[in-house]
């Protein structure tokens, strides 16, 4: 079976602080990505990544950067966290189609909240 | 932009009752995946649709795609209470990028 594991569940930051958030799949996956979820706004992928030290934006990259050192790990960093960063992370992978069907596997998540 | 519109968006349904749960994409895409999210919970997959007609079932899901029309059907059969939960559909663009739908939240009452 897939793991993907998210390094905490919950968290709680205060504003301006430099957050990490580390995600580590167990299934040699080349795509990893990040999205945040909030109610009424369903998910909204952060970054992702399809290799090592390779990196795209997503849809709401801004305030946040990514880091991939290694293939089964992927890295969210909030530089200054801001009480709107405050969410639902959520860290996937998956393999590049065809290689499978292509579905992401999604680690537990970490909740985060920003005072 | 690529949306994806999922209806309804809150669904409470008897138990024993049947119910489908409709996907609609505005692009091409031949792949379409659908989890189940739990409350406090991840998303967990539940099918994967690669090609136009593609029908999967699992228990009392059953989900099916139709290119063409751009759209996806998750049918409910005699839903039990365990099936209370989030359901999304995605859709699977090049670039590597996944478009969710807003979800529908389901619950079965007894």
């Amino acid at each position: 079976d897939v793991k993907v594991t998210q390094s905490s569940r919950y968290l709680v930051k205060r504003t301006g602080e430099k957050v990490f958030l580390e995600c580590v799949q167990d299934m040699d996956h080349e795509n990893m990505f990040w999205y945040r979820q909030d109610p009424g706004l369903g998910l909204r992928l952060i970054y992702f990544s399809y290799d090592v030290k390779m990196k795209e934006k997503g849809d709401i990259p801004e305030g946040y950067s990514v880091s991939r050192e290694k293939k089964e790990r992927f890295s969210l960093i909030l530089e200054s966290a801001s009480t709107n960063q405050t969410s639902m992370y959520l860290c996937a992978s998956r393999r590049t189609p065809p290689l499978a069907g292509g579905e992401q596997y999604f680690g537990p998540g970490t909740r985060l909240t920003v005072t | 932009e690529l949306k994806v519109e999922q209806n309804p968006l809150f669904l409470s349904m008897q138990e024993g009752k049947n119910y489908t749960i409709y996907c609609n994409y505005s692009t091409t895409s031949d792949r379409l995946y659908w989890y189940r999210q739990d409350p406090g919970k991840s998303l967990e997959s539940l099918f994967v649709l690669l090609s136009n007609g593609a029908v999967k079932q699992e228990g009392r899901l059953m989900a099916s795609l139709d290119t063409k029309a751009r759209l996806s059907t998750l049918h409910i059969t005699a839903a039990v209470h365990d099936l209370s939960a989030t359901y999304f559909c995605a859709v699977d663009r090049p670039g590597n990028q996944f478009y969710f739908g807003t979800g529908t939240s389901l619950t079965v009452i007894p």
